[in-house]
């Protein structure tokens, strides 16, 4: 299958700081790339769609400008959540679509103190 | 009503048994249906991956897709502690970027 590359795996931020995470496909191109959040023993939550050269597509109730998301390239995507707060401590994972199939990456844990 | 429903389990079995995992759907368009295993603190990895109703079968794994029922099951026979895990069914429409998932069934597999 796809591989979908996603780092830092853990971060660790003080409250008003901005942390990045970068989400890259390896042997493929991703033109639809997808952000989730997940809190545990939680289903996935779709955050936003992100489409290579055009602005995110942002689900309902998720901030455009606490959670900027970028797509310049057909292999990265990142998102930074911007001003952490505590209440941003989460589990993110990103995920990009080839054919019919999601492939996901392997998560950020974000711990924002 | 949701899209996809899954029954969170959790589910425990012993080492070698049969496992069935279920999701129900209620969009009789969906067309591809997956199965994800996530590990703790992991992205969930595909497994399973069907298009239309029918079978698919992949070493231990077996996927069932009946679109009459809206019903599809994931089989994992001769169980592993290693398949411990939070299983995920997820389906999509013919078009579109939409991904429906269930909540996920957790699975504890006894050595």
């Amino acid at each position: 299958g796809a591989v979908v590359s996603q780092h830092p795996s853990r971060v660790i931020c003080k409250s008003g700081t901005s942390v990045k995470i970068e989400c890259r496909s390896l042997d493929f191109q991703a033109t639809t790339m997808f952000w989730y959040r997940q809190f545990p023993k939680q289903s996935l939550m779709l955050m936003a769609t992100s489409n290579e050269g055009s602005k995110a597509t942002y689900e309902q109730g998720v901030e455009k400008d606490k959670f900027l998301i970028n797509h310049a390239s057909l292999t990265l995507s990142t998102l930074t959540v911007t001003s952490a707060h505590p209440e941003d401590s989460s589990f993110y994972i990103c995920s990009a679509r080839v054919v019919e199939k999601l492939f996901f990456g392997s998560g950020t844990q974000l711990s924002v103190l | 009503q949701k899209e996809v429903e899954q029954d969170p389990g959790p589910l425990s079995v012993p080492e070698g048994a049969i496992v069935s995992l279920n999701c129900t759907y209620s969009n009789s368009a969906f067309q591809y249906f997956m199965w994800y295993r996530q590990y703790s603190r992991k992205g969930p990895e595909l497994l399973m991956y069907t298009y239309s109703s029918g079978n698919k079968e992949d070493g231990r794994f077996t996927a069932q897709v009946d679109k009459s029922s809206k019903y599809i099951s994931l089989f994992i026979r001769d169980s592993q502690p290693s398949d411990s895990a939070t299983y995920l069914c997820a389906m999509s429409l013919n078009t579109g970027n939409q991904f429906y998932f269930g909540t996920g069934t957790s699975l504890t597999v006894i050595p």
